[in-house]
């Protein structure tokens, strides 16, 4: 069965410094993957997608980006942090299109004080 | 543009009070709606994918039915475990890969 998995599990950062949280998925190959947002009281927000290695879209212009070095690792980044980049990170993975359902990580809480 | 509201914004029920959910949307051609619960600190979990109207799936206590314009989540003699945020999301033709269009969520309480 394929499991995805997310670390660290909470972050507390000050502004201006950087970040990286990584998302791997296990059981499956050539995933679709997804990094959402979801702030306090606001729906999820797409902020960016893959659908290969080293192929990546953004859906949110912001000071967050994203890397896929492996199939199977998707890593969320930031060289400076904001107050207003604090929320709920969730990583997802989906097959085929896109038409199909996403599966969701355990999330990464991040505070940015 | 695009939209999803669900209501109500948060339901609370007595366990075995049915009741339902709403998914309303507006979306330029629906691929799908999905239904995700959602429990504190926790990453969605799936539930159904309904793809064309009068559609419906089924899992224990929870039913989702879908129209053209709405989307239906019935709890039938719900347990204080059903307790959580419902979430509903479509994706459009147009859209982006993968761009599900999430709503705010429904946060359902069950007393036992």
């Amino acid at each position: 069965s394929q499991t995805i998995h997310q670390w660290p599990a909470t972050l507390v950062q000050p502004v201006g410094s950087p970040l990286s949280l990584e998302c791997t998925v296990e059981g499956t190959s050539n995933p679709n993957l997804y990094w959402y947002r979801q702030a306090a009281g606001r729906g999820l927000q797409l902020l960016f997608y893959s659908v290969g290695i080293g192929q990546i879209s953004s859906e949110v212009p912001q000071n967050l980006s994203a890397s896929r070095p492996q199939d199977r690792q998707f890593i969320l980044s930031s060289k400076k942090l904001l107050l207003s980049d604090s929320g709920f990170y969730l990583c997802a993975w989906s097959e085929g299109d896109g038409a199909y359902e996403q599966y969701f990580g355990p999330g990464t809480r991040l505070t940015v004080t | 543009e695009d939209q999803v509201t669900q209501s109500p914004e948060a339901l609370r029920l007595q366990e075995g009070e049915s009741s339902s959910l709403n998914c309303s949307y507006t979306v330029s051609g629906l691929r799908g709606l999905f239904w995700y619960r959602q429990d504190p600190g926790k990453g969605p979990e799936f539930l159904f994918t309904l793809y064309s109207a009068g559609e419906e799936k089924e899992k224990e206590r929870l039913k989702a039915t879908l129209t053209k314009k709405e989307s239906f989540l019935h709890i039938t003699a719900p347990k204080p475990e059903d307790s959580a945020t419902y979430l509903c999301a479509p994706r459009n033709y147009g859209g982006s890969q993968g761009n599900l269009i999430f709503g705010k969520g429904t946060k359902l309480s069950v007393k036992p």
